[in-house]
């Protein structure tokens, strides 16, 4: 069975310092893949989505940067982190070329300070 | 690009009522929809979906979500509202490989 992991679930950073989210799904091959960002009361926005290894479509205009590397893990970085960037953080997959449902991880919080 | 429009950011019924939650989307031809529910500090769980096939699409925890293409809708509701479903609810569309979602609705349940 697929099975997606997300880490860290928790993160403090001081504004100004770089930032490394990691996901990674197992059981899969070539899934799409998608980071969202959920701000209290915001809904879910999303920032990134990948149809394959160094294809990365950005969304919204950012200090945020997307990667990856590997068929099964998308990295989201930035190099400095502003006080806006605190939320929480969501990655997500789903098949291709099917295109069907998204299956979530657990998220991360991230707040910045 | 398509997007959906929850109307409603909170939504509060008493245990036992009718849940109805809206959806519209806008698409420029007959897209995936889904509806997710998102428990506190939590990933979103899928609780249904339309892919073309049955217009009246039943999903988990006695949910169900009718696709109406001549309203551009996609509501969520359940007959009977039970306290354990007090969450967020995120309704969703897809297209082409970018899975977007509305602004999400607070469900709350009163005893």
């Amino acid at each position: 069975s697929q099975t997606i992991h997300q880490w860290p679930a928790t993160l403090v950073q001081p504004v100004g310092s770089p930032l490394s989210l990691e996901c990674t799904v197992e059981g899969t091959s070539n899934p799409n893949l998608y980071w969202y960002r959920q701000a209290a009361g915001r809904g879910l926005q999303l920032l990134f989505y990948s149809v394959g290894i160094g294809q990365i479509s950005s969304e919204v205009p950012q200090n945020l940067s997307a990667s990856r590397p590997q068929d099964r893990q998308f990295i989201l970085s930035s190099k400095k982190l502003l006080l806006s960037d605190s939320g929480f953080y969501l990655c997500a997959w789903s098949p291709w070329p099917m295109n069907t449902e998204a299956f979530f991880g657990q998220g991360t919080r991230l707040t910045v300070v | 690009a398509q997007s959906v429009t929850q109307l409603g950011s909170h939504v509060s019924v008493s245990e036992g009522a009718l849940v109805l939650l809206r959806c519209n989307y806008s698409s420029s031809v007959p897209p995936y929809l889904f509806w997710y529910v998102q428990y506190p500090n939590q990933g979103l769980q899928l609780l249904l979906k339309y892919t073309s096939a049955a217009t009246l699409v039943k999903g988990i925890n006695g949910f169900e979500a009718e696709f109406k293409k001549s309203e551009t809708s996609f509501h969520l509701t359940k007959p009977s509202a039970h306290m354990s479903d007090a969450a967020e609810y995120f309704c969703a569309v897809t297209l082409s490989g970018d899975m977007r979602f509305g602004a999400g609705t607070r469900l709350t349940v009163k005893p």
